[in-house]
């Protein structure tokens, strides 16, 4: 079966603070890996996705997540958050080889940023 | 144009009615998925389509629940004998299923409250 955690439930940040949200994923296999962002009152959309390739894998908005194989992890990071990045974040996995193509998700990160 | 759309945005209802959500998916893609997300948490995987037939309907709780998808294109959840703790916002989400290296797209969510 597969897990992700998601280590910060809360994240409060000034404007043009860096960023550094946790994902950690347990799984034995090959795994795709996304990020989800909900802005307020609107649906999940994708921020960004791992296939394969590069590791360090750059979204929309100036996100970029890095994967580390041996940590089992796919942390969220942004140099320079915006007051227009409040919203809550997802990771989540997908399993390669024998998960289907279902997604579990961590249970969210709520970011907000302070002007 | 066109995202997934799902219908009711809201439905209240009481203890022990019987309840359908629909979802219309992203035009030509053939993978459907439903999810439930309850508060404080992140979606949790019911039910996957290809085409017409539920390719891993792992996810749903019990049999009061059931999904269809009988052309392939709209997909309806139904839910029996609703109880209290079926309250939740019910996410569907379409790929174009181009293999294992999919994404799933989501639609803006039911929030279903039982009485």
């Amino acid at each position: 079966a597969q897990s992700v955690s998601q280590h910060n439930h809360h994240v409060i940040l000034s404007e043009a603070a860096s960023l550094e949200l946790g994902c950690n994923y347990s799984y034995g296999g090959t795994v795709n890996l996304f990020w989800y962002v909900q802005y307020p009152g609107q649906h999940l959309q994708l921020l960004l996705k791992y296939f394969s390739g590069d590791p360090l894998v750059k979204g929309i908005k100036g996100f970029e997540a890095e994967f580390i194989k041996s940590k089992f992890s796919f942390n969220l990071r942004k140099p320079s958050v915006q007051w227009s990045d409040t919203a809550e974040y997802f990771c989540a996995v997908n399993g390669v080889t024998g998960g289907g193509n279902k997604l579990t998700f961590g249970t969210g990160t709520q970011l907000k940023v302070e002007l | 144009g066109a995202g997934v759309s799902q219908t009711p945005s809201n439905k209240v209802t009481e203890k022990g009615k019987y309840v359908e959500l629909r979802c219309d998916p992203i035009s030509g893609h053939t993978a459907l998925y439903w999810y439930r997300q309850s508060l404080g948490q992140g979606p949790e995987f019911l039910i996957y389509f290809q085409g017409t037939g539920a390719a891993d309907d792992s996810g749903l709780p019990n049999d009061r629940f059931f999904a269809v998808r009988p052309e392939g294109s709209v997909s309806t959840l139904k839910i029996q004998r609703t109880e209290r703790g079926d309250s939740a916002v019910y996410l569907c989400a379409s790929a174009s299923q181009r293999g294992p290296q999919e994404t799933q797209y989501f639609g803006p969510g039911t929030r279903l409250l039982v009485l």
